[in-house]
């Protein structure tokens, strides 16, 4: 069936340094894609998106990076902060529905 | 705050009894979504609507779930003779046609 999973269900990183966080996708027909934080008792929130016919994208200290021949998505976090602690999920959107991975937790160590 | 809210933001109910919660999406979204989550787990899609339509259920929407959009702007989820296995963060998310999904806060459901 259709997946989207993550390789490292935690991450810990010092603050300052760059954090990069992996996702796999399943569905080769996904054209869309999305990263999402959560925070503890929030609803997630929409950090950046990618199209297939891209493979890289980059917004205000991250950067999405896209790699269907192996089917891999990541996102990386410039100058990692404590308010980027959270949980991070990758979504594959192939029409209408999102498709969520378990996500990985990103703790920032002051 | 996306503007995507939720109410309420918290139920406890007892087993065997019927809840429902309210979404208010963004005013412009055609489309509106329902998730739901459990704890550790990615939000699991429920059925969302475009417009009035509900275009899209998913397997896990059973019998006692059902979930309107009478005129396209607010939606309620309804569950019927709650499960403990209800118990979970039901999330609605809205967005112009294809594009990025916008969450709200979620409810969170707590079935005794």
């Amino acid at each position: 069936g259709e997946s989207v999973g993550l390789h490292l269900p935690t991450l810990s990183v010092q603050e300052g340094d760059n954090s990069i966080i992996n996702c796999a996708y399943s569905n080769s027909a996904s054209d869309y894609f999305i990263w999402y934080k959560q925070e503890s008792g929030k609803g997630p929130q929409f950090i950046i998106d990618i199209r297939s016919n891209m493979d890289k994208r980059q917004g205000q200290r991250v950067t999405v990076l896209l790699n269907k021949t192996v089917k891999h998505l990541s996102l990386q976090i410039a100058a990692t902060q404590p308010g980027d602690s959270a949980v991070y999920f990758c979504a594959e959107n192939p029409g209408g529905k999102l498709i969520f991975g378990q996500g990985t937790e990103l703790s920032v160590k002051p | 705050d996306t503007g995507v809210s939720q109410d309420p933001r918290h139920k406890i109910t007892k087993r065997g009894q019927n809840v429902t919660f309210r979404c208010d999406p963004i005013s412009e979204h055609n489309r509106l979504y329902w998730y739901r989550q459990t704890l550790g787990q990615g939000p699991e899609f429920l059925t969302y609507f475009q417009n009035e339509a509900q275009l899209e259920k998913s397997r896990l929407l059973s019998d006692r779930f059902s979930a309107e959009r009478p005129k396209g702007s607010f939606s309620t989820l309804e569950i019927q003779r709650t499960e403990q296995g209800d118990s979970a963060m039901y999330l609605c998310a809205s967005s112009s046609d294809r594009l990025e999904q916008y969450f709200g806060p979620g409810t969170r459901l707590t079935v005794t």
